[in-house]
């Protein structure tokens, strides 16, 4: 059974939409993140969770992308009135707390914008 | 900030030889983490090195710090052909919220 759960895999959407990206993180860790690759590149962090609210956020985590963790298993990442230039891979991942710890990633959402 | 940088962007071997990719980083950090990625999959953990730390190695993979150079390098010994993937160096910062930030990655190809 996998750490990081994503759902959908792939999603295709039309300029303008909102979408919602969802990831199940099982187990009880404490950092939560969201990454994006654009294809071909590397790999972007955007935002990090902690204790239910953001904790650091990247300048291309702007007013477009929202998180929640609303009952405490899903976490989302909400893109608002998406654009072609987020079409992309994004990842959901977790850590435990402590300073050498490793990182379990989802296997990605690919979302499409058209 | 601090960014992990791969060298090379690309690299082509036969299956049984070794596979060295290297890794700079600018700034301070707690440890430096190597990731697998499969195309078009989700990054696998393969090794993390602290910042007090040479040298590690894990089965096939050997893993060096050099913090003064502010570099790393990532050794997989007598490759295969399931080795054929990118690979990510991240940096994990001593201070903010344990982000982990990816350097541009070495694709790898074993030709068997």
């Amino acid at each position: 059974e996998p750490e990081v759960t994503q759902t959908p895999s792939h999603q295709v959407t039309q300029m303008g939409q909102e979408v919602i990206l969802r990831c199940v993180p099982i187990s009880n860790h404490l950092y939560f993140y969201w990454y994006r690759q654009i294809l071909g590149q590397k790999v972007e962090f955007l935002v990090s969770f902690y204790n239910n609210e953001i904790s650091e956020k990247s300048e291309i985590f702007d007013d477009q992308f929202s998180v929640e963790r609303p009952d405490g298993s899903n976490f989302t990442l909400k893109i608002r009135s998406t654009k072609l230039e987020d079409s992309a891979m994004y990842f959901c991942a977790k850590r435990g707390q402590g300073q050498n710890t490793e990182a379990f990633f989802g296997q990605g959402t690919r979302l499409t914008v058209v | 900030s601090q960014q992990g940088e791969e060298d090379p962007q690309a690299l082509s071997i036969q299956e049984g030889e070794n596979a060295t990719m290297n890794c700079s980083y600018k700034t301070s950090i707690n440890n430096l983490q190597w990731y697998r990625q499969n195309s078009g999959r989700g990054l696998v953990h393969l090794i993390l090195i602290r910042s007090n730390e040479r040298e590690k190695h894990s089965g096939r993979l050997r893993v060096t710090l050099d913090t003064s150079k502010k570099s790393s390098s990532l050794l997989i010994t007598a490759s295969r052909a399931a080795d054929t993937a990118s690979y990510f160096c991240a940096t994990d910062s001593p201070r903010g919220a344990q982000k982990l930030v990816f350097g541009q990655g070495t694709r790898l190809t074993i030709n068997p």
